[in-house]
């Protein structure tokens, strides 16, 4: 069945790093566009960025511009995120979350992931 | 970017009533709406798209309406299940943004 694994959080000290990933099984992955949406403790959602199916298209909130990079390895069926120069306010749970049309930038995310956790802390 | 504004943040409701959630955009979105249904230590589950269409496999009860920037859920008989956080989403455009949720607690 479909299915995301996010994996890679952890706890980490402020300005160091850390890379995401989200392993996607029982659909063609190369073919959808995939989100990273986050939540902090106790609060609500939030989109964080996005990559085509075809690697060709990103964005991101503008909180995490210049730190974050979002890739995938359509190969290995998997979607990254690297974080840089991470700070306090990024601790939350990091969600992969897939747009349900193929080859479509845009769509109500039919399929998310279990979450990881990453805690940016001294 | 969209601005998603939802209310109630917090409700309390028994088995059995009805409850209605709004959603509103800053802009307008046309249908591009989703409401996620949120559970204690759970990711989001979709139960509506398009601002209207139900997705497989959620009960008949949920049901969802609006176009443009003004948006509702309802949920016409509340079952203890259903206890738990709402979002709206918005995915005219990018950044997508979220609603700030309804939490829907037992009265």
């Amino acid at each position: 069945q479909v299915q995301l694994v996010e994996s890679g959080g952890g706890v980490v000290q402020p300005g160091r790093s850390l890379r995401l990933s989200c392993a996607a099984s029982g659909f063609t992955f190369r073919d959808y566009t995939m989100n990273w949406v986050r939540q902090a403790p106790g609060k609500g959602l939030e989109w964080v960025a996005v990559k085509s199916y075809d690697g060709s298209t990103e964005y991101y909130t503008e909180s995490v511009k210049g730190r974050f990079t979002i890739s995938r390895d359509n190969s290995e069926n998997t979607l990254y995120l690297q974080m840089n120069s991470l700070r306090p306010e990024d601790t939350a749970i990091y969600y992969c979350a897939k747009v349900p049309y193929p080859q479509a930038l845009y769509g109500a995310f039919d399929m998310w992931g279990q979450g990881t956790m990453v805690t940016v802390s001294s | 970017d969209i601005q998603m504004t939802q209310s109630p943040s917090s409700l309390s409701a028994s088995v059995g009533d009805r409850v209605t959630i709004t959603c509103r955009a800053s802009q307008g979105i046309n249908n591009f709406l989703v409401w996620f249904q949120q559970r204690p230590g759970k990711a989001p589950k979709s139960l509506i798209y398009a601002a209207s269409n139900l997705q497989s496999g959620v009960p008949s009860r949920f049901s969802g309406s609006g176009s443009g920037t003004d948006f509702t859920l309802t949920i016409s008989s509340l079952q203890p299940e259903d206890f738990a956080t709402y979002y709206c989403q918005q995915y005219k455009r990018y950044p997508l943004t979220f609603g700030g949720g309804t939490k829907v607690e037992i009265k």
